[in-house]
């Protein structure tokens, strides 16, 4: 799994719930990242954590929000503000030093009904 | 701020044959890295081959190479003898040296389809 796990691999929601996507690695790892993918485009950055209790806005942060309390865990909270969240979402591991390169889980597909 | 283009939304290449993809980018950056990443039907994102701007040889990974031109700002993944499982969407990537925030910029990907 490359070290870091998403969960669940589908999820479905309401319009107008909010709901929480899991994203866990095991290699102590600092930096952690999430993206959002639309079909036929690239990865765009939401959120990104260098440090537990700290994290940073990416390029299209509106409507989600984000938690660091533990090194090993970057949920990502899809709010009912975000007026399109149907997407796949990826959230990866990083470390600088070595191959200082992020790797990536195997992403979450969350629909809205 | 650094911007990434692939320009070839689709590529086909017949197994065993070579094919080469293309992406380009703008930044006034002069240390950065440059990646090129392989989602697969299975969505999973998976590096294929990495290059630091301040090294002049091209990166090499088996089967994989690129064409790092950095006057140019252009930066092409070639594929040699094209096997089935190449068949994929392939996404360049940017990174840039400074402040190491790890962040990566993406192009819109490539879809390769490798044909029989």
């Amino acid at each position: 799994d490359g070290g870091i796990t998403q969960s669940p691999k589908y999820l479905f929601r309401k319009e107008g719930q909010n709901v929480t996507l899991s994203c866990e690695q095991n290699l102590n790892h600092d930096a952690m990242y999430w993206y959002r993918q639309d079909p036929g485009q690239g990865l765009r950055l939401i959120y990104y954590s260098q440090i537990v209790n700290d994290f940073q806005k990416g390029d299209i942060a509106e409507g989600y929000s984000v938690s660091r309390e533990k090194k090993e865990s970057f949920p990502l909270t899809v709010t009912s503000a975000q007026k399109n969240p149907t997407a796949f979402y990826l959230c990866a591991r990083y470390t600088s030093g070595g191959t200082d390169t992020q790797y990536f889980g195997p992403g979450t597909r969350l629909t809205v009904l | 701020a650094q911007t990434v283009t692939q320009s070839q939304p689709e590529m086909s290449v017949q197994e065993a044959e070579t094919v080469t993809l293309s992406c380009t980018y703008d930044t006034s950056e002069s240390d950065y890295y440059l990646f090129w990443y392989k989602q697969p039907p299975s969505r999973q994102m998976i590096l294929v081959i990495r290059q630091e701007a301040y090294k002049q040889q091209n990166a090499t990974e088996n089967r994989f190479s690129v064409n790092f031109q950095k006057a140019a700002k252009s930066f092409s993944l070639k594929i040699s003898d094209s096997q089935l499982g190449d068949a994929a969407m392939y996404f360049c990537a940017y990174r840039s040296a400074s402040g190491n925030t790890g962040k990566l910029i993406f192009g819109q990907g490539t879809t390769l389809q490798v044909k029989p």
